[in-house]
């Protein structure tokens, strides 16, 4: 069975950083896209990057492009999404998914930048 | 910037076929695909590749694509079928993706 389990998420001041971890299991993690999507409070999807299989390929959103960078370590089947210069508009429960697009879905993990 | 364009929101009586739209310049060349969402809960991707169905999808959902506008159908749709959903696409590049605002699907 798929299995994506975000952490790492919580409370952060403007300005501050964050990063988010996704560990996979019950798939052979190196062979497959993964994509990070994130959704603010009572509002859409947004898609926010995905990074190529050997991580040699990497794609942001312009919303987040120069602030945010997508990782992965093969080895440890784990997706990482390092945040800096977060805003209140970073706010979101944030989602890594399998593939592009995306198959299969983590549950989130809950991003709140305030004061 | 690429865009993905949705209706807010469809209602439909339960048996009855719901439909939503997206519109996109890229659509004519580009898959589209289909998510479910219900409260609370993450997305569900329904349909890929503009028309095929994952397995455990029920049969009432398909999708179709013509020009520069893509539709998902819900034949028959059920109280449980509520929700939002989404369209996503990519640009020409097949780096950049999007998705549309989203639909509220409302049945009863």
């Amino acid at each position: 069975e798929v299995q994506l389990v975000e952490s790492g998420g919580g409370l952060v001041q403007p300005g501050g950083s964050l990063r988010l971890s996704c560990a996979g299991s019950g798939f052979t993690f190196s062979s497959y896209w993964m994509t990070w999507v994130r959704q603010a409070p009572g509002k859409g999807l947004e898609w926010v990057a995905n990074i190529k299989e050997d991580g040699s390929e990497k794609y942001y959103a312009d919303s987040v492009k120069g602030r945010f960078t997508v990782s992965r370590d093969n080895a440890e089947n784990s997706l990482f999404l390092q945040m800096n210069s977060l805003t209140a508009e970073d706010t979101s429960i944030y989602y890594c998914a399998r593939e592009r697009p995306p198959r299969y879905w983590g549950q989130g993990t809950l991003v709140t930048v305030s004061s | 910037s690429y865009e993905l364009t949705q209706p807010p929101s469809v209602s439909v009586s339960p048996g009855q076929t719901a439909r939503i739209t997206c519109s996109g310049d890229a659509l004519p060349r580009k898959y589209a695909y289909w998510y479910q969402q219900k409260a609370g809960q993450a997305p569900v991707l329904v349909i890929y590749e503009d028309s095929k169905r994952p397995s455990g999808i029920p049969e009432r959902f398909s999708g179709s694509s013509s020009g520069t506008m893509a539709t998902l159908t819900i034949s028959g749709a059920q109280v449980e079928d509520e929700g939002d959903y989404y369209c996503y696409s990519t640009d020409s590049s097949n780096n950049y993706w999007v998705f549309g605002g989203g639909t509220k699907l409302t049945v009863l």
